[in-house]
């Protein structure tokens, strides 16, 4: 089966720090994409950041990072240098191997304060 | 960038009235849509697979009849939820891939649409 866990329901960070949320998942699959989502008070899906698991290079936007762990299945973002706008709640999510739809782990309720 | 719209984005009707929601591809074609629920601080849930030109594929618990789904065109999908009852009030959100701009599987999410059903 293919389960996404996030185990941090609230998070918070103060302005201009960082924080890191973590994300595990299970699957059989070798190849695959991973995925952050951001979801504000407006509740657009944005696309944070996308790793693809056959690159061991952790992919970087901007001051959102990855620590993606192949082998312990563990897949993490790291905000850095937190803002005001980055409140929102992020969801973890990849895939499903026979749909293509996504899965997504009960995600984590950020709130960055001033 | 792939944008994906929905519409409307709130509707509030009466118990036992169907009200249908638009999901479109502004500038791109998506073979394949899907459609998510969300409840209240909650994740997102899969409803269904919606396939241009063909039956959409239903989640296990989702009622086919009551949550009908069209794909007319590689740019439009509509839920329609049928006879709606209070217990259908939520949150649905629409996507569609669109590999061709940032590959492998990335989904586009629609604004969503807030039902509330008195």
């Amino acid at each position: 089966a293919q389960t996404v866990t996030q185990s941090q329901p609230e998070m918070s960070v103060q302005e201009a720090e960082t924080v890191t949320l973590s994300c595990t998942y299970d699957t059989s699959e070798n190849n695959y994409y991973l995925f952050w989502y951001k979801q504000p008070p407006s509740r657009q899906m944005i696309l944070v950041i996308r790793q693809e698991a056959y690159k061991q290079q952790n992919a970087t936007e901007n001051r959102f990072s990855v620590n993606f762990q192949k082998a312990a299945k563990s897949f993490s973002l790291k905000i850095s240098d937190s803002q005001l706008g980055d409140t929102a709640m992020y969801f973890c999510a990849f895939p499903s191997y026979n749909n293509n739809d996504m899965r997504f782990g009960a995600g984590t309720r950020l709130t960055v304060k001033p | 960038g792939a944008v994906v719209s929905q519409h409307p984005s709130r509707v509030i009707c009466k118990s036992g009235t169907s009200v249908k929601i638009e999901c479109r591809s502004l500038d791109f074609q998506a073979t394949t849509m899907f459609w998510y629920r969300q409840f209240p601080k909650q994740s997102l849930m899969l409803m269904a697979t919606s396939n241009e030109g063909s039956k959409a594929t239903y989640e296990q618990g989702v009622e086919k009849d009551k949550f009908l789904i069209n794909h007319a065109s590689l740019t439009l999908s509509t839920l329609t939820v049928t006879s709606a009852h209070p217990e259908d009030s939520s949150f649905y959100i629409c996507s569609a891939s669109y590999p061709a701009l940032a590959g492998g599987d990335t989904q586009y999410f629609g604004p969503g649409t807030r039902l509330t059903v008195l």
